[in-house]
């Protein structure tokens, strides 16, 4: 089954500095999700990437899928108060099913005003 | 518009103790349901998932269960608690391939 990895595991970044999560795959992905949480409460989606290449942007965040599809980063560019939180990677356990996501350990991001 | 409510919010359980978290979802019918624990040093797991009435997968061994009584309600359950239980549990509902929508979330402390 699918394998999430996610460096760095924590950022502390100056505020209007850019940044960069990195999310590995075992396997290719044929569905990578990114997931954004506040300390202590739940999961809200950001965006769902597929094909190889893809770019999608949700406000300052972007997200790419690498062509070979293992690998997605999440570049957040002039970094605000509000970005801080704990960014998860997910993906589709069973590789196709898109019926079951598991999720990267998460990287815990800190901004300084 | 669609709702997902998780309650109690906190609980502290001695080890041994029952356990009931309850899920329920507003606005949509015939839910994909999941259950995720979340604690320090594994990261988020996913324990249970449902595709409808009575349907249960459950993904990890462990000392819980879960079931689903009615189209939009799902419980997560144990007879006896044990100290590796506690956790941040997590219900969460698929809106579409991918796209979780995520209760607020029920932290338990088992002493």
């Amino acid at each position: 089954s699918q394998e999430l990895e996610q460096s760095p595991q924590s950022l502390i970044v100056q505020e209007g500095k850019n940044l960069t999560i990195n999310c590995t795959s075992s396997k290719t992905l044929y569905g990578l999700y990114w997931y954004k949480q506040k300390y202590g409460e739940g999961l809200i989606f950001l965006m769902m990437l597929q094909k190889g290449g893809e770019e999608k942007s949700h406000e300052k965040i972007t997200a790419k899928l690498d062509e070979k599809k293992q690998q997605s980063s999440l570049h957040i560019t002039a970094s605000q108060p509000s970005h801080a939180g704990i960014y998860l990677c997910g993906a589709d356990k069973g590789g196709t099913s898109y019926d079951k996501v598991i999720f990267g350990p998460g990287t815990s991001l800190s901004v300084i005003p | 518009s669609q709702t997902i409510h998780q309650w109690p919010a906190t609980l502290v359980q001695p080890v041994g103790s029952p356990l009931s978290l309850e899920c329920t979802v507003e606005g949509t019918s015939n839910p994909n349901l999941y259950w995720y624990r979340q604690a320090a040093g594994r990261g988020l797991q996913l324990l249970f998932y449902s595709v409808g009435i009575g349907q249960i997968s459950s993904e990890v061994p462990q000392n819980l269960s879960a079931s689903r009584p009615q189209d939009r309600q799902f419980i997560l359950s144990s007879k006896k608690l044990l100290l590796s239980d506690s956790g941040f549990y997590l219900c969460a509902w698929m809106g579409g391939p991918g796209e979780l929508f995520f209760g607020e979330g029920s932290r338990l402390t088992v002493l």
